[in-house]
């Protein structure tokens, strides 16, 4: 079964603050790839970032950075010295191959509130 | 514009009507794909179309759904004898795919709300 957990439904931070979103995702493929992608409150979901499976080198994007680790299925986000404009719901998503088709599977999302 | 569009922007139906979404994707964007958020909740798959074919329609609710694209662009979602509970935002996406890559990123647009009274 293809699935992605989000289980941090709401986090609330003080801006400066750090802060790490949880994704855990269950695949039987070997070729994946993983996103996130944000929705701030205007509505349209923004690409933050991809990974494919055979690539588990950690990055980093200015503030943002990700950890990828096969071993425990988790594909990670966290976000350095935290501001008021990263408010928004973060979405994880899976993206396997199945009998030809292409699925993108997205967890519930995190609802991230940082409060001045 | 470069990105996807979907229009209406709002729509507010009655009961038992029935409603038409459109959604223009990137130009070039082979995979088209539908989704559907309910308030403060994330996101369900509906529909998946690769070109003008539909090789995933398993996330459509009920037969009151239904879906189509035409030309390789173009796509329209529509929701007969709408109900109540089908008030969401419907969200369409566009990625560039190609036969052995699906590794492009989603393009999405603004989104649908669909208000049924």
């Amino acid at each position: 079964a293809q699935k992605v957990t989000q289980a941090q439904t709401e986090i609330s931070v003080v801006e400066k603050e750090d802060v790490t979103l949880d994704c855990v995702y269950e695949t039987r493929d070997t070729t994946y790839y993983l996103f996130w992608y944000k929705q701030p409150p205007s509505g349209e979901l923004v690409f933050l970032i991809r990974r494919n499976s055979f690539d588990e080198q950690n990055e980093i994007s200015g503030r943002y950075s990700w950890n990828f680790q096969k071993s425990t299925s988790s594909f990670n986000f966290t976000i350095t010295a935290s501001q008021v404009v990263d408010s928004a719901v973060y979405f994880c998503a899976l993206s396997t191959a199945i009998s030809g088709t292409y699925k993108y599977i997205f967890g519930t999302g995190t609802r991230l509130k940082v409060l001045a | 514009g470069a990105g996807v569009s979907q229009s209406p922007s709002n729509k507010v139906t009655e009961k038992g009507k029935d409603v038409e979404l459109r959604c223009d994707p990137i130009s070039g964007h082979t995979a088209l794909y539908w989704y559907r958020q309910s308030l403060g909740q994330g996101l369900e798959f509906l529909i998946y179309f690769q070109g003008n074919s539909a090789p995933d329609k398993s996330g459509l609710p009920s037969d009151r759904f239904s879906a189509e694209r035409t030309g390789g662009s173009v796509s329209t979602l529509t929701i007969q004898r709408t109900q109540q509970e089908d008030s969401a935002v419907y969200l369409c996406a566009s990625s560039l795919e190609r036969a052995s890559s699906y590794n492009s990123p989603l393009h999405f647009g603004n989104g649908t709300r669909l208000t049924v009274t």
